[in-house]
């Protein structure tokens, strides 16, 4: 078993529509939790970035942290064309250099 | 706030030469700076650890005398292909973190697409 386990869709939507991408995990000692953003042939771009359990909004975006179920998920509200992009999560462990492991991301398509 | 930057942004050399990738971390200081490698339709692969004056940590199958990664300061890491061959040709991101505790987002560079001819 990974130890991240994101699903790579493709997933296609039309504009509008709330988004759900999700991640898994194996690891319990994963304290902080991010996701990324990354257009083609660019560097990820960091979208939100939770310590431990709960949810956090910014603008458009809520990243939530289900730590007992080892689930993480981001919703995008009123996605846009310029959405598309792929999405990654990736968590690291507390005490440790900050090395991220990442999912493999799921690419997003939204649909004008 | 938090950017990145890496040079050049592509690079196509002839096999057996050597390239040399820089990253710099614009507005904070980056104690620590990763080197990842990203194949199509894949995600990142990491390949080596840098700590600011400190030799680099590589990642289990990594070539350290082929990948030569120098973090001469707290803004710039460099990663060196030497010898490179067609095998080498893929999309080199580094990132990095700023150096205060607690803190473990990672802000990404954005990339350099290198083609081995």
């Amino acid at each position: 078993q990974k130890e991240v386990e994101q699903d790579p869709g493709p997933l296609s939507v039309p504009e509008g529509a709330i988004v759900s991408l999700n991640c898994t995990y194996s690891n319990s000692a994963f304290q902080y939790f991010m996701w990324y953003r990354q257009y083609s042939r660019k560097g990820p771009e960091l979208l939100m970035y939770t310590y431990s359990s709960g949810n956090k909004e910014d603008g458009r975006f809520t990243a939530q942290v289900d730590k007992s179920s080892k689930y993480i998920s981001l919703f995008i509200r009123d996605s846009q064309p310029s959405d598309s992009a792929t999405y990654l999560c990736a968590m690291s462990v507390r005490g440790s250099q900050g090395n991220l492991i990442f999912g493999k991301g799921t690419k997003l398509s939204v649909k004008p | 706030g938090a950017v990145v930057s890496q040079h050049p942004s592509w690079v196509i050399c002839k096999s057996g030469t050597s390239v040399k990738i820089e990253c710099r971390s614009l507005d904070f200081q980056a104690t620590t700076m990763f080197w990842y490698r990203q194949f199509p339709k894949q995600s990142l692969m990491l390949m080596a650890t840098s700590n600011e004056g400190s030799k680099a940590t590589y990642e289990q199958g990594v070539e350290k005398d082929k990948f030569l990664i120098n973090h001469a300061s707290l803004t710039l890491s460099t990663l060196t292909v030497t010898s490179a061959h067609p095998e080498d040709s893929s999309f080199y991101i580094c990132s990095a973190r700023e150096g205060q505790s607690g803190t473990y987002e990672q802000y990404f560079g954005p990339g350099t697409r290198l083609t081995v001819t």
